[in-house]
């Protein structure tokens, strides 16, 4: 069964540095998504994505984070210099308007664990 | 937007029904109701949806209030693989489709 990927699996970086979370969506999907958890809370969306565009976004996902699409089967976020409130799980989904649940069924990935020092 | 209330946590014993309620009583016509669910160190996955009607698949049943103001997924046999937080999300497709999470009901299985 085609699922999404996430690499790494956790990163660790300090304050104030870029780092790049990579995603490889399932392969027919034209949607892509964003969502992080900071441990013991919600899922929060931070941005969608289509058509090599940015079609939604979050007050979370301000002027440090970037999203990119840079070949036909990665999606990645960027964040130019975390912060220590950065540190959370960031998952990556994607979605098809042809499946049953329209975009709103989303499929996401395993996520990858953020711990910024 | 409207909103949901589902409990904060429920048990069931193994290979036992399991009815998860959600209140969603400002649904809009539109609205439909989505469910998710975590199982532990994972990311949410789909579960089901549905607008009016009950609704059937491999993973659970969606039973929809007449009034659309409630609805209950019903997991007809519980397994220890089904202990997760499980969520109810509204979403009528007008133009957005980021998936609000809320708290969720986080359900214990009891083997």
């Amino acid at each position: 069964e085609p699922e999404v990927t996430q690499t790494p699996s956790h990163q660790v970086t300090q304050m104030g540095q870029e780092v790049i979370l990579r995603c490889v969506p399932i392969s027919n999907h034209l949607y892509f998504y964003w969502y992080r958890q900071i441990l013991g809370q919600k899922v929060e969306f931070l941005v969608s994505f289509y058509n090599n565009e940015i079609s939604e976004k979050s007050e979370i996902f301000d002027d440090q984070f970037s999203v990119e699409r840079p070949d036909g089967s990665n999606f990645t976020l960027k964040i130019r210099s975390t912060k220590l409130e950065d540190s959370a799980m960031y998952f990556c989904a994607s979605s098809d308007p042809l499946l049953a649940g329209g975009l709103y069924e989303q499929y996401f990935g395993p996520g990858t664990r953020l711990t910024v020092t | 937007d409207a909103k949901t209330t589902q409990p904060n946590s429920m048990e069931s014993n193994e290979e036992e029904p399991v009815h998860l309620p959600c209140n969603h009583s400002t649904i809009s016509g539109t609205d439909y109701i989505h469910w998710y669910r975590q199982l532990p160190s994972q990311g949410p996955e789909y579960v089901i949806h549905g607008l009016t009607s009950n609704v059937n698949n491999r993973m659970a049943s969606l039973a929809i209030a007449e009034d659309r103001k409630s609805s209950t997924l019903i997991l007809h046999r519980a397994t220890l693989r089904d202990a997760a937080v499980y969520y109810c999300i509204l979403g009528s497709g007008a133009g957005s489709y980021q998936l609000t999470f809320g708290k969720g009901t986080k359900l214990s299985v009891i083997p």
